[in-house]
């Protein structure tokens, strides 16, 4: 049981290019969630998914899509990067709307330079 | 928006007992969480409270107030292994699962 897996783990892009940041769980969880972390902050939530084929805007959406079209997996897209995009993005997966814990993946470290 | 506030920086020496205040201001409530990060590394989870009181789990507790909108988590037997931030989130309402974060407390312990 591999939990929430992300790749990849570290990304350098130029301003202007594209990258998806790849999340996968095995714990046939429902809810699935897109974060991004800056020094000395707390996690914004980006994205969040309740379900294959849903997904809905966070707290920072602006810059980013998503797409869930399947329990495991919900990749994340970066359309024209921007210096303001580099951050730690994290992806978490919970599992009933009662639960209360969230697990997350390692991450992936982001410069766009 | 929700408004979630705790210290940013915290020092102890080994052995010893910290407390790590949160407050929060927000639509509604249905639950506080504790997180742990070390450095470099994802968040995991610690603790939850629901209802006011205490709730102790080995060397960590997490207290609740709802009605004043205070939370605190103690660490006791401080270990060179418990330096981490450490991250306090709430969850909204029954129907609202995501969850908002406070910027973290990062806790230093020293020998």
């Amino acid at each position: 049981n591999a939990g929430v897996t992300q790749t990849p783990k570290f990304r350098i892009l130029k301003i202007g290019q594209s990258m998806t940041l790849q999340c996968a769980q095995d714990m046939n969880h429902n809810y699935m969630y897109w974060y991004r972390q800056d020094p000395g902050m707390g996690l914004k939530l980006i994205y969040y998914s309740v379900g294959a084929g849903i997904t809905d805007k966070g707290e920072v959406p602006n810059g980013y899509n998503v797409s869930r079209s399947t329990t495991e997996d919900f990749p994340l897209r970066l359309e024209l990067a921007a210096p303001s995009q580099t951050s730690v993005y994290f992806c978490a997966s919970s599992e009933e709307r009662s639960s209360y814990e969230q697990y997350f993946g390692p991450g992936t470290r982001l410069t766009v330079t | 928006g929700q408004n979630i506030d705790q210290p940013t920086e915290m020092t102890a020496t080994e052995g010893a007992i910290v407390q790590i205040n949160c407050t929060y201001q927000t639509s509604g409530f249905n639950g506080l969480f504790w997180y742990q990060q070390h450095a470099g590394e994802a968040p995991t989870f610690l603790s939850y409270n629901v209802l006011d009181g205490l709730e102790e789990k080995g060397r960590f507790s997490s207290f609740l107030s709802r009605s004043k909108g205070y939370s605190y988590l103690l660490l006791k037997e401080l270990q060179m292994k418990d330096s981490a931030s450490y991250l306090c989130a709430v969850r909204a309402s029954l129907n609202d699962y995501k969850l908002s974060f406070g910027a973290g407390t990062t806790v230093t312990v020293r020998a």
